[in-house]
């Protein structure tokens, strides 16, 4: 099902940027790449997503491996707001989304 | 603009009992979606409405779960007669265009569903 690896859990100290990684090495050539998060007790949220460039908006950067096996999502300064389950998510076009375990994120003040 | 809405919160049933679960979607969006969270388990996809019609209920376990969208707005999902492994916590999620493009999903907060 879930066709993405990504660490169970990791940790941050508020104010300090946070590198997500993802692997997808069986990546097709019409995947996208979403990250969505869920925050306690809410959910799913749409955080970001490319196919073959880095990203940014509002919320985060997605930096896109060449070969696209990989890919790494970038919170510049993480706040206690943004503890959460981060999902890595490769979808095809308007596709249902499969989620996995996600990186659960803790944010340390 | 309002959000995905679902309706209720959480609702407590005996097994055996009959529970709807209602969603409304942000308006004017085609495309609805229902996944769930059962207990310790990952987020599941259960079906996908295209406007009324069902596009994709690959993800419907049984014959006990049965999802409406009559008119093409909000959405009913019914759980009849419920059993124990039902619990879990039911998401709906929309998106604003017809299938075939790329856009993100708007969540519902869910329903948390317990049978006792």
């Amino acid at each position: 099902d879930a066709k993405t690896t990504q660490p169970n859990s990791m940790e941050s100290n508020e104010e300090e940027p946070v590198h997500l990684p993802c692997n997808h090495s069986t990546i097709s050539g019409t995947d996208y790449i979403h990250w969505y998060r869920q925050l306690p007790s809410q959910g799913p949220e749409y955080v970001i997503h490319g196919l073959t460039s880095n990203v940014n908006n509002r919320m985060a950067s997605l930096a896109i491996a060449e070969d696209r096996k990989s890919s790494t999502l970038i919170l510049h300064r993480a706040t206690l707001r943004d503890a959460a389950v981060y999902y890595c998510i490769l979808r095809e076009r308007d596709d249902k989304i499969i989620f996995g375990k996600g990186t659960r994120l803790h944010i340390l003040p | 603009e309002a959000g995905v809405t679902q309706f209720p919160s959480h609702s407590v049933i005996e097994k055996g009992q009959t529970v709807t679960l209602r969603c409304d979607p942000i308006s004017g969006h085609d495309n609805l979606y229902w996944y769930r969270r059962v207990m310790g388990k990952e987020i599941k996809f259960l079906l996908h409405f295209v406007k009324e019609s069902k596009q994709d209920e690959s993800g419907m376990p049984n014959n006990r779960f049965l999802a409406e969208r009559t008119g093409g707005t909000y959405s009913t999902l019914k759980v009849q007669p419920a059993e124990l492994e039902d619990s879990g916590v039911y998401f709906c999620a929309s998106s604003p265009f017809p299938s075939g493009t790329v856009y993100e999903q708007y969540f519902g907060p869910g329903t948390r569903l317990t049978v006792t």
